[in-house]
């Protein structure tokens, strides 16, 4: 089914740790976006991207950085982790700006 | 910074009954957008409001967008366990930037059998 696909679906990383989370989309999307959700603080824009080769830092971009060096994908990375990034991690794709989202299923984040 | 709040934050009702979730913001929005998300998953997009004083049904679920842009609101009849979600409303704000949506803090919503 067409979508997005977000690897992993879950993961535990120590402190200091590094990893990279994986969305693939295959829509042909341009816009693609990552969030993430806490409870009581809904869902808060990290980075997002408007086409293949761009990025911007959205609004809690410290800790994270991105890449998207191909249209359909759109990496996620944390290079030091802390356990304040424990968090679950949705990657989002539209067509423009004149479309809704669709969201991934979701990546559990935990790190101690 | 525009700020969605939604209200109730939870809701705990019994199937058959009725209810209404509000979006509300000081800002003026150029669309708002409903979604819903169950446990596990991610958002699902159920409806874009567009015009001001704009109504959309979506079998027993209205959506309405206020005359001043600023608010919306949705209301299930008759709700099923099936509705049982986060109801999330997201806004693109008029002047700010298309490219990115800013979204409310959630209804919790449970339906009892």
């Amino acid at each position: 089914n067409a979508g997005v696909t977000q690897t992993p679906k879950f993961r535990v990383l120590k402190t200091g740790q590094s990893m990279t989370l994986l969305c693939a989309q295959d829509m042909n999307h341009e816009y693609m976006y990552w969030y993430r959700q806490d409870p009581g603080m809904g869902l808060r824009l990290i980075h997002y991207s408007v086409g293949e080769g761009t990025t911007a830092k959205g609004e809690v971009p410290d800790g994270y950085n991105v890449s998207r060096l191909k249209k359909q994908n759109f990496l996620l990375g944390l290079e030091s982790a802390a356990p304040s990034q424990t968090s679950v991690y949705f990657c989002a794709s539209r067509l423009d700006g004149n479309y809704g989202y669709t969201f991934g299923s979701g990546t559990r984040l935990t790190v101690v | 910074t525009q700020l969605l709040e939604q209200s109730p934050q939870f809701l705990s009702i019994q199937e058959g009954e009725n209810l209404t979730v509000y979006c509300n913001s000081s800002s003026v929005f150029s669309s708002l957008q409903w979604y819903r998300q169950e446990p596990g998953e991610g958002p699902v997009l159920l409806v874009t409001v567009v015009t001001g004083g704009e109504v959309k049904k979506l079998k027993r679920l209205t959506f309405q967008f206020g005359d001043a842009r600023k608010d919306s609101s949705l209301h299930i009849t008759a709700a099923q366990p099936g509705d049982t979600g986060l109801y999330l409303c997201a806004g693109v704000s008029r002047g700010g930037a298309t490219n990115k949506l800013i979204f409310g803090t959630g209804t919790l919503l449970a339906v009892q059998p």
